[in-house]
């Protein structure tokens, strides 16, 4: 069971707009900056956002994120079918004192 | 190119040790922290360690705490996990990540963005 809340699944269809969630709590969230990364089939995590909603240079600006409370989103507009992927969320702890990633959404583009 | 590279995975016995290798190039390796995540088969990201640019500051999570230890060699743009008494639920691919962000005495920033293409190991009989 993750600290991070993220929906198992999400969908769209080519040129629509998907937004996922992750949430959680005053410890985490509410208290640090987020993280969003994607991961494609058998391949490495990509960081696409950093604190909250700041994009690495090389990512597409159809990639933004955003933050309020103990809850953030990643949102994904003029969707691809190569945008299909595990996207995950993450950011620091201070009950654990550690790193925590959302449990993952898999993004299926129909 | 900037890259880092794990080595020394592998099928290892329950109660047994293994020492992760992450070779770093193309950056200035002293400057960032360094950290590990591990996916378990099927499985979402967990992460594991991190170690600041001057190794002041470490963290480990619970589940890994007292039987891994990270290190790091600025010298040779290197970082390590030490992995000992691993268990069946060690068993992972283990990626080593570049922080991306800040790492202080009471937390580190879980952005990542240079991953390597991680090693894998196997906790089994």
């Amino acid at each position: 069971q993750s600290v991070l809340t993220q929906p198992p699944s999400a969908s769209g269809t080519p040129g629509q707009r998907v937004t996922i969630s992750c949430s959680g709590s005053s410890s985490n969230i509410g208290s640090d900056f987020v993280s969003w990364y994607q991961q494609l089939p058998r391949t490495a995590p990509k960081l696409l956002i950093y604190r909250n909603n700041q994009r690495p240079s090389g990512v597409p600006d159809r990639f933004s994120g955003s933050k309020s409370g103990t809850s953030a989103s990643l949102a994904i507009s003029g969707l691809r079918s190569e945008d299909e992927a595990d996207y995950y969320c993450a950011t620091w702890d201070d009950s654990l004192s550690g790193v925590v990633f959302g449990g993952g959404t898999k993004l299926t583009v129909l | 190119e900037v890259q880092v590279v794990e080595s020394g995975g592998g099928l290892v016995k329950p109660g047994g040790s293994l020492r992760l290798s992450c070779a770093a190039s193309g950056f200035t390796f002293n400057t960032y922290t360094m950290n590990w995540v591990r996916q378990a088969p099927g499985k979402g990201l967990e992460w594991v360690s991190s170690i600041s640019s001057s190794s002041s500051y470490i963290y480990y999570a619970d589940s890994v705490k007292g039987r891994i230890t990270i290190s790091r060699d600025n010298a040779n743009n290197s970082v390590y996990l030490q992995m000992n008494s691993l268990r069946a639920e060690d068993t992972a691919l283990y990626y080593c990540a570049r922080g991306a962000g800040y790492c202080s005495s009471t937390s580190c920033e879980g952005a990542f963005d240079i991953w390597g293409q991680g090693t894998m190991v196997t906790v089994s009989s």
